[in-house]
């Protein structure tokens, strides 16, 4: 079956640091997603992205948070001056589609665990 | 804006038993409803969903869901539950309708154990 994969399982860096988490989602969909879940929270949608730009975002995904489709596969999280507050699992995902009556479904990777020291 | 409540966050079951979790979604339309599981170390599996017709959604692993409108519900259960069940599930909505947007809105979860 067909899977999200995300790179680096677990990353640990220093506050203030640039960090980079990478995805490539299932090869025919159209829709990708990050989400993040802090240790002992619910899962929060961070954005979406189609057709090379954001279609939308949350209120956490400030300006110290971009999304990049580099190349046919690869969907990047990059997370610039990281803090304290920014260590939590980030979930990659896609979709063929937008969730309405086609009954398209969004496959979560395994996610990337970031630790912020 | 929608919201989903998971009333249980921790349950404790015998394999073999029975296994009903809870979930309530707020939401002014009919939404989309889902339950992802998480097994220690790994990702959101999709259990089930619903959008539209039957009520009681079939997945996999022997669970089913059934969608209650009159009280908001989106009940998971399991008439036998496994040892390899234990995990956390969360319920999920995301806005129903044409054009809406793709967004999922997660529950806190319920963390399942077996004993034995």
């Amino acid at each position: 079956e067909p899977e999200v994969t995300q790179t680096p399982s677990h990353q640990v860096t220093q506050m203030g640091q640039e960090v980079i988490l990478r995805c490539v989602p299932i090869s025919n969909h159209l829709y990708f997603y990050w989400y993040r879940q802090i240790l002992g929270q619910k899962v929060e949608f961070l954005v979406s992205f189609y057709n090379n730009e954001i279609s939308e975002k949350s209120e956490i995904f400030d300006d110290q948070f971009s999304v990049e489709r580099p190349d046919g596969s690869n969907f990047t999280l990059k997370i610039r001056s990281t803090k304290l507050e920014d260590s939590a699992m980030y979930f990659c995902a896609s979709s063929e589609g937008r969730l309405h009556a086609s009954g398209n479904t969004i496959y979560f990777g395994e996610g990337s665990w970031l630790t912020v020291v | 804006a929608q919201s989903v409540t998971q009333p249980d966050i921790h349950i404790t079951v015998s394999e073999g038993a029975s296994l009903e979790l809870r979930c309530n979604y707020s939401y002014g339309a009919t939404p989309y409803l889902f339950w992802y599981v998480q097994s220690p170390g790994q990702g959101l599996q999709l259990l089930l969903k619903y959008f539209s017709g039957d009520t009681l959604v079939q997945g996999i692993k022997g669970f089913e869901a059934e969608f209650k409108r009159s009280q908001s519900s989106f009940n998971l259960r399991k008439p036998s539950v496994h040892w390899s069940d234990a995990a956390e599930y969360f319920c999920a909505v995301a806005p129903g309708g044409f054009g809406t947007a793709s967004k999922l809105t997660f529950g806190t979860g319920t963390r399942l154990q077996v004993t034995l």
